[in-house]
């Protein structure tokens, strides 16, 4: 079956302009989470979403938002961006309520956000 | 609340030498703990997962890990390092009572010299 796909692969934005990355999860999985990887902080989780609602919240700014469709496909916002926005954003699928903390994510291959 | 230690960012090794990855966590119900690979400009990849069904755990590509209670340990393992191998490795844990969020580690990149 189809993995985690993540678009675009690679995108460069200016400071100050507004990003949107999507992520559809694998089939059947409800669940999708977000995660920022830097260099220096590691993996910082972002969100999480779980049928259409946003079930778990990490420690970033409310430039950072995100949504979740009916078909499970989800999309995180970035406004206003900001130099230290530079990244590679991870989603993470999983199947159910609780099967990422039991069984494990599926990741996408990311996003690369470059901000200049 | 759940945490995850890797000791050593890196680690360097000889192509053929026992690979050998520290992770240390700490959760205050019975943890759910993984190993993920990660290549460069890619996402993470599973490489095995305790889930309380047995203490050593074999994954893909070779790789296996021992869950040590009384040491709160999941060390990885690989008796003969590849090339191939050469990436960063990130541990992490879940639990029932996390909803849906796995904690990770600092992540270790792992060099293997030919």
């Amino acid at each position: 079956k189809a993995g985690v796909t993540q678009t675009p692969r690679y995108l460069i934005k200016t400071r100050g302009q507004q990003v949107t990355l999507s992520c559809s999860p694998i089939s059947g999985h409800r669940s999708v989470s977000w995660y920022q990887q830097t260099p220096g902080q590691g993996l910082q989780f972002l969100f999480e979403y779980f049928s259409e609602t946003q079930r778990n919240k990490g420690n970033f700014p409310g430039r950072f938002s995100g949504r979740q469709f009916s078909n499970s496909r989800s999309e995180m916002n970035v406004s206003t961006l900001e130099l230290g926005d530079s990244a590679l954003y991870l989603c993470a699928s999983s199947l159910g309520q609780t099967g990422g903390s039991i069984y494990g994510y599926t990741f996408g291959s990311g996003t690369r956000l470059t901000v200049v | 609340a759940q945490s995850v230690t890797q000791l050593g960012s890196h680690v360097s090794v000889s192509e053929g030498a026992l690979v050998l990855l520290r992770c240390n966590y700490s959760s205050s119900v019975p943890p759910y703990l993984f190993w993920y690979v990660q290549y460069p400009n890619q996402g993470l990849q599973l490489l095995l997962k305790y889930t309380s069904a047995a203490t050593l755990v074999k994954g893909i590509n070779g790789f296996e890990a021992e869950f040590k209670k009384s040491e709160t340990s999941f060390h990885l393992t690989k008796p003969s390092a590849h090339m191939s191998d050469a990436a960063e490795y990130f541990c992490a844990v879940g639990s029932d009572n996390a909803g849906n969020m796995l904690t990770f580690g600092g992540g270790t990149r792992l060099m293997v010299k030919p």
